[in-house]
């Protein structure tokens, strides 16, 4: 089983700043995609195959990454970004998410 | 547009079961697997297997064998979960997500349901 391990678990950014969210694979992978839930809500996809934007996602998100090492970036904070974020492998069974990184605004 | 409608919440006493729903609109169902998803409140999401909603053929995770059966109603679009002698870890919000695959080699969940909150205890 690949086990995805995501950093932080919880960070806090100011307005405007940039934030990396950070999804460590415990064997390669050949893409990543990352999902979006806000609290109350089923996840949104957010970034798909490492660096396409889902529609209706802004972008100053972007993704990337390769192997065992994925990103998912925003270069300017928002408040409306507040959220949790996961990452999840479909290269091999089982398939399985990262524990998830929450997203807090200062 | 596409859209996925889960049955509605339900509270359970352990030993029972429970049967999930998720009707699929908007798009031809048999074209795209259907995948489960479990999430204990507070926590994070953990996958529990798919469904080929052409073939039938269901894929179980290893910790959803044996109590958990993943079946079609291919005719009403719907794609179901019966879960067979509950208990109480298997309160949980559960989802559905359609799974495409985009143009290239990578496969996505793009469409979730809403989820569905069992509720087990006695």
């Amino acid at each position: 089983e690949i086990v995805l391990t995501q950093s932080p678990t919880t960070m806090a950014a100011s307005p405007g700043e940039k934030v990396t969210l950070n999804c460590l694979a415990s064997s390669s992978v050949s893409y990543m995609n990352w999902y979006q839930q806000k609290s109350g809500a089923s996840p949104k996809l957010w970034i798909y195959g490492t660096s396409n934007l889902a529609s209706g996602v802004p972008n100053r998100f972007s993704g990337s990454g390769s192997g065992t090492s994925y990103s998912l970036t925003i270069s300017s904070m928002e408040a409306e970004d507040v959220a949790t974020y996961y990452c999840l492998q479909l290269s091999s069974y089982p398939l399985t998410f990262g524990s998830g990184t929450k997203l807090e605004i200062k | 547009q596409i859209q996925l409608v889960q049955s509605g919440p339900e509270l359970k006493k352990p030993g029972e079961s429970v049967k999930i729903s998720c009707k699929a609109s908007g798009y031809t169902f048999t074209d795209y697997a259907m995948h489960w998803v479990k999430q204990v409140p507070g926590k994070g999401l953990k996958w529990m297997g798919w469904i080929n909603t052409y073939t039938g053929k269901p894929t179980y995770a290893d910790d959803f064998k044996g109590r958990f059966v993943f079946s079609l109603e291919a005719s009403a679009s719907t794609a179901n979960l019966q879960i067979s002698n509950l208990k109480n870890e298997d309160t949980a919000n559960v989802f559905c997500a359609r799974c495409i695959r985009g143009t290239g080699y990578y496969w996505y969940f793009d469409f979730w349901g809403p989820g569905t909150m069992v509720t087990v205890s006695s």
